[in-house]
Parts: C-alpha cells; sequence; structure tokens
C-alpha cells in the first residue's frame, strides 16, 4: 500500500515476555519515527532515524527498548522483559525528509498482562 | 517536561458553527507549528501547518492562527461537520534536532 504499514495492528502478550513490532514506511521516506500513546495521554517520542542511523535515542524509556532500521526501509521496535506499563498504542511515522510532514501508521495496541 | 499543551481534553460544537482549538508551547526555539487529526483506531494524520514566520495559515474550512509573543496557537474549524469528530493533537518542530512534540489532544464532537 501507499501509507506506513505497522504489525501486528494487536499484541497481547505475558509480563516478562519480549516483543518486537514492526514499520514498513513509505517508499522513499528517509526520516523514521517511533511514537507511544498512553491511554489518555499524548503522543510520546522514542526514537528517529534518519537513514539506517539514530541520531536521537533520547525518548526510549529504559535500555528494555532498542529500535533498528534496515535498507532505509523497514523498522523494528524490540521491547526486552515486557513490564505492565509497557502497555500502550505504538506509532511509527515517515516523512520524506525530516523537515517534512510526518505519515503514521495505524499503530500497534500492546497489551501486556 | 511538556513544551506543548493542549489544556481543553474535549470540545462539543454544533454542526455548522465554528470549532475553536488551543494550544500553547513554552520553547521559543519550535519553528514550525501542525495540526493532526486522529480517528479511533487510525493513526494522526497531518491536517494543516503554519510557519513561525507567519500568523496564519488558511486551507479550506481550516485555519491556523499563530501568536508567537503568546506562544499560543490555533485551528480553527468553520463550518464545523460531523466528519469533523475526531482527536485533535498539535504538534510543534524543532528544525535543529528535527523533533516533534505534541500535545496531549483535544476531542472534538460536532453536534447534528
Amino acid at each position: 500500500g501507499a501509507g506506513v504499514s505497522q504489525s501486528p495492528s494487536n499484541k497481547v502478550t505475558e509480563k516478562g515476555k519480549d516483543v518486537e513490532l514492526r514499520c514498513d514506511p513509505i517508499s522513499g521516506h528517509t526520516a523514521l519515527y517511533w511514537y507511544r500513546q498512553r491511554l489518555g495521554q499524548g503522543l510520546e517520542f522514542l526514537i528517529y532515524f534518519q537513514g539506517n542511523s539514530a541520531p536521537d535515542k533520547s525518548g526510549l524509556p529504559s535500555d528494555r527498548f532498542s529500535a533498528e532500521r534496515t535498507g532505509e526501509s523497514v523498522s523494528t521496535l524490540t521491547i526486552q522483559r515486557t513490564q505492565q506499563e509497557d502497555s500502550a498504542v505504538y506509532l511509527c511515522a515517515s516523512s520524506l525528509t525530516p523537515a517534512q510532514p510526518q505519515h503514521f501508521g495505524d499503530g500497534t495496541r500492546l497489551s501486556i498482562l | 517536561d511538556q513544551q506543548v499543551k493542549q489544556n481543553s481534553p474535549s470540545l462539543s460544537v454544533q454542526e455548522g458553527r465554528i470549532s475553536i482549538l488551543n494550544c500553547d508551547y513554552t520553547n521559543s526555539m519550535f519553528d514550525y507549528f501542525l495540526w493532526y487529526k486522529k480517528y479511533p483506531a487510525e493513526g494522526p494524520t497531518f491536517l494543516i501547518s503554519i510557519s513561525s514566520i507567519k500568523d496564519k495559515n488558511e486551507d479550506g474550512r481550516f485555519t491556523v492562527f499563530l501568536n508567537k509573543s503568546a506562544k499560543h496557537l490555533s485551528l480553527h474549524i468553520v463550518p464545523s461537520q460531523p466528519g469533523d469528530s475526531a482527536v485533535y493533537f498539535c504538534a510543534a518542530f524543532r528544525s535543529n534536532d528535527y523533533k516533534l512534540s505534541f500535545g496531549a489532544g483535544t476531542t472534538v464532537t460536532v453536534r447534528a
């Protein structure tokens, strides 16, 4: 499709398990972003990629969170040893260049039991 | 550290009337402001933006006003339509680190 695609759309897992979330940005978009939205809150910046490198990792909440991007395309956000406070909607966005408006995927709703 | 604030969590307006959404920011380094619209179970979609060197930008029924001295911006929707019912996020962008900061959102309900 032409938009940002995220998978899975929903993920339910037990506390302590690792999860991997995937983002397929719009083709040709060099900038890719991950955000988290907890219930009733705004979007919280997690990490930003320019190409395959991540100049800004300041938003990652803890060392259990990591992200990578390969081929200036797909990105994965990995959360290790999940905790209940990790429950949120994780949104990915991409833009043609960092200065252009971001286009968002529909998010992955993560629920930690 | 909430640098972008939307103090009204919700707004109810009658169809055909004007909707006014407000947003305040604290960081004078922001140089670009955007509004996003979000329906349930979907990602935010870009609506309209304004550069910090301007004070108004209009696109159809949507107009964004920027008051830099007050660090305040607003989104006007006129006339409001039922399809405008959604959550609206204000966002501010810094070109020195390409970081986009979001407000908590305002839920708009347009009554028929």
